[in-house]
């Protein structure tokens, strides 16, 4: 099986912008969850969603949203760039979210 | 709401001795428990997980984790450690919202492997 796929790997915009980041899960995986990664906050969960509905939401400000798409791809959309953005962001995909998550290798983003 | 705690931001071993990674969570109610392991520039990849039955739990690469409920802990041990091990190191404990589950991550400890 293919593993979790996030693009692109590498991002860098500056302040103001917005991003769209992709996901695409496991095959057979309905579960898809995002977490943003920096070194002074650790990991992060932002949402969750299942069968393309938003089933949990972290504590991020509304600037930061997702979907999910029929075929379980999912991406997430950071509008208003700040410079605190700046992390990496990991797309994690599972059967179910009680099940063990598949991890991506990430999306590096830079906020100048 | 659910908290994770790694006891130890970095532990430094020699190869060939015992590794502990200390992991400890609150919650009345038995979770789900995972460790995870990060590489540089990688995501994370799933060492092992407790959901039920047998407490001492065994994963890939020789770990394995001991879910002690009266302690509230989920430490990570292997008896001989590998340069290769040297990575970042991640308990995550799930807890129930609505309807489905959000794991909480540790801080993460890094671990440290000198000849």
């Amino acid at each position: 099986k293919a593993g979790v796929t996030q693009t692109p790997r590498y991002l860098i915009k500056t302040r103001g912008q917005q991003v769209t980041l992709s996901c695409s899960p496991i095959s057979g995986h309905r579960s898809v969850s995002w977490y943003q990664q920096t070194p002074g906050q650790g990991l992060q969960f932002l949402f969750e969603y299942f069968s393309e509905t938003q089933r949990n939401k972290g504590n991020f400000p509304g600037r930061f949203s997702g979907r999910q798409f029929s075929n379980s791809r999912s991406e997430m959309n950071v509008s208003t760039l700040e410079l605190g953005d700046s992390a990496l962001y990991l797309c994690a995909s599972s059967e179910d979210s009680n099940q063990p998550q598949h991890f991506g290798d990430g999306t590096r983003l830079s906020i100048l | 709401a659910q908290s994770v705690t790694q006891l130890g931001s970095h532990v430094s071993v020699s190869e060939g001795a015992l590794v502990l990674l200390r992991c400890n969570y609150s919650s009345s109610v038995p979770p789900y428990l995972f460790w995870y392991v990060q590489y540089p520039n990688q995501g994370l990849q799933l060492l092992l997980k407790y959901t039920t039955g047998a407490t001492l739990v065994k994963g890939i690469n020789g770990f394995e984790a001991e879910f002690k409920k009266s302690e509230t802990s989920f430490h990570l041990t292997k008896p001989s450690a590998h340069m290769s091990d040297a990575a970042e190191y991640f308990c995550a404990v799930t807890s129930r919202s609505g309807g489905s589950y959000i794991p909480t991550f540790g801080r993460g400890t890094s671990l440290i492997v000198h000849p």
